[in-house]
Formats: structure tokens, C-alpha cells, sequence
């Protein structure tokens, strides 16, 4: 079965400083795809970065960068130059590409960033 | 802003009861699904509709059902609330339903009390 794992339940990182987020996965797919999304204190689901399976470069998206290790089959988020607006929850998803795109979320991990 | 419209914001209820959450997806976008996120559980794929029919089913109960109508907005119907249905209820939406990314509304935060 595919499974996403966050082992962070809480992160703590100086404003202006870089952070890494960690994701690990678990499917025996070799097609998939991988999310993560930020979660503010007000509720919304805010789409960061995606990276693809056959995607051969790591995916960048401004501050954020996705750091993909297929063969350790990890997935982890750095930010980069934290901002007090960062503070928030974050979550690792995949797809099930069992041909739809239902997506599976791991527990995430709720980021604080300090002045 | 995502694009996603979900109403209302907010629903207090009894047990019991029964509700209805309204989904708008981005314009384009065919297909639409429901999560739900509760602390217990955290976020929980229910049901995903594209251009009107049921695609993909999750971990929804009988006691819910949802539909996508032909101007592809959808209703999530949820009855005989229990206190355990106590969640922020996500829609989301994508362009064609496979391998891409989803635009999340910002929910509906239903409480049954």
C-alpha cells in the first residue's frame, strides 16, 4: 500500500535561516508523483511544489526546492531564507496513480519560524 | 486565491442532522474532490468526481454521499451527523484528474454538537 511519512511533528528554524522538512514514501509504482502543501493558521491548502517520478531534476519553485532521493525514496522540502509567514503546517502528498488522482497526505509537520 | 469556492465557511449542527457543501471548481477544471481533515484521522481522501461521474472512491461513509452537476460545481451531502463528523471538509479541483496537481478551496469547517 502507498504510505507518506512525516517524522516531524514540529520544526522550529530562526527567520532568514534554511530549513529541511522531511518526507519518505512507500510505493511499489514506478510512476507517481510528489506534493507538498502549506497549511496557515487560517485553513486553506496552498499548493508549494511537485516533482515528478521521471523528473530528472529536483523541482524548485522560488524559495522552496524539493530535494528527491528516488532511491531512498524520500521527498524532503528545504526553505530557503525562512519568513515569519512560513509559520504553518506542512504536508507531503503523493498520488495514487493507480490511474486516478487521488492524493495521500502524510501527518505533516507544523513549522515555526522565530525572529 | 485558488480559485476554489467552498460554502459556507463555517456550519454548526446537531446530531442527526443532515448538510450540504457547496464546491465550485477553477474555471476549466473538470474534476472535483472532497477530503476531509480531522485531528484524529488528518486528511482523508473521500470521493473524486470527473465531468459528472463518480471516479474514485475513498474513505467515505454511506452516511455521505456527493454528486457533480453539468455546470461541474458539486455538493457534498453528509446525514445523520454524529460528533465524529466534526471536520474541515476540503474540495479540490484539477484540469483533467490524472498525475496533476489540485487547487484546494479553503474548506468548510462543519461542527456538530
Amino acid at each position: 500500500a502507498q504510505k507518506i511519512t512525516q517524522t516531524q511533528p514540529g520544526m522550529f528554524v530562526q527567520e532568514k535561516e534554511a530549513v529541511t522538512l522531511d518526507c519518505t514514501y512507500d510505493t511499489s509504482d514506478p510512476s507517481y508523483g510528489l506534493f507538498w502543501y502549506k497549511q496557515p493558521s487560517s485553513g486553506e491548502m496552498i499548493f508549494l511544489i511537485y516533482q515528478g517520478s521521471y523528473d530528472q531534476q529536483n523541482a524548485t519553485e522560488g524559495r522552496y526546492s524539493l530535494n528527491f532521493q528516488k532511491a531512498r525514496k524520500s521527498a524532503n522540502l528545504v526553505i530557503s531564507a525562512s519568513q515569519l509567514g512560513d509559520s504553518a503546517m506542512y504536508f507531503c502528498a503523493m498520488i495514487n496513480t493507480g490511474g486516478y488522482n487521488k492524493l495521500i497526505f502524510g501527518a505533516g509537520t507544523r513549522l515555526a519560524v522565530h525572529p | 486565491d485558488s480559485g476554489v469556492t467552498q460554502t459556507p465557511k463555517h456550519l454548526i449542527t446537531a446530531t442527526g442532522q443532515r448538510v450540504t457543501l457547496r464546491c465550485s471548481p477553477r474555471s476549466g477544471d473538470l474534476s472535483v474532490y472532497w477530503y476531509q481533515q480531522s485531528l484524529d484521522q488528518g486528511l482523508q481522501f473521500l470521493i473524486q468526481y470527473y465531468n459528472g461521474e463518480e471516479r474514485a472512491k475513498g474513505n467515505i461513509l454511506e452516511r455521505f454521499s456527493a454528486q457533480q452537476f453539468p455546470d461541474l460545481h458539486s455538493e457534498l451531502n453528509l446525514s445523520s451527523l454524529e460528533l465524529g463528523d466534526s471536520a474541515l471538509y476540503f474540495c479540490a479541483s484539477s484540469v483533467a484528474g490524472t498525475n496533476e496537481k489540485l487547487f484546494f478551496g479553503s474548506g468548510t469547517q462543519l461542527s456538530v454538537l
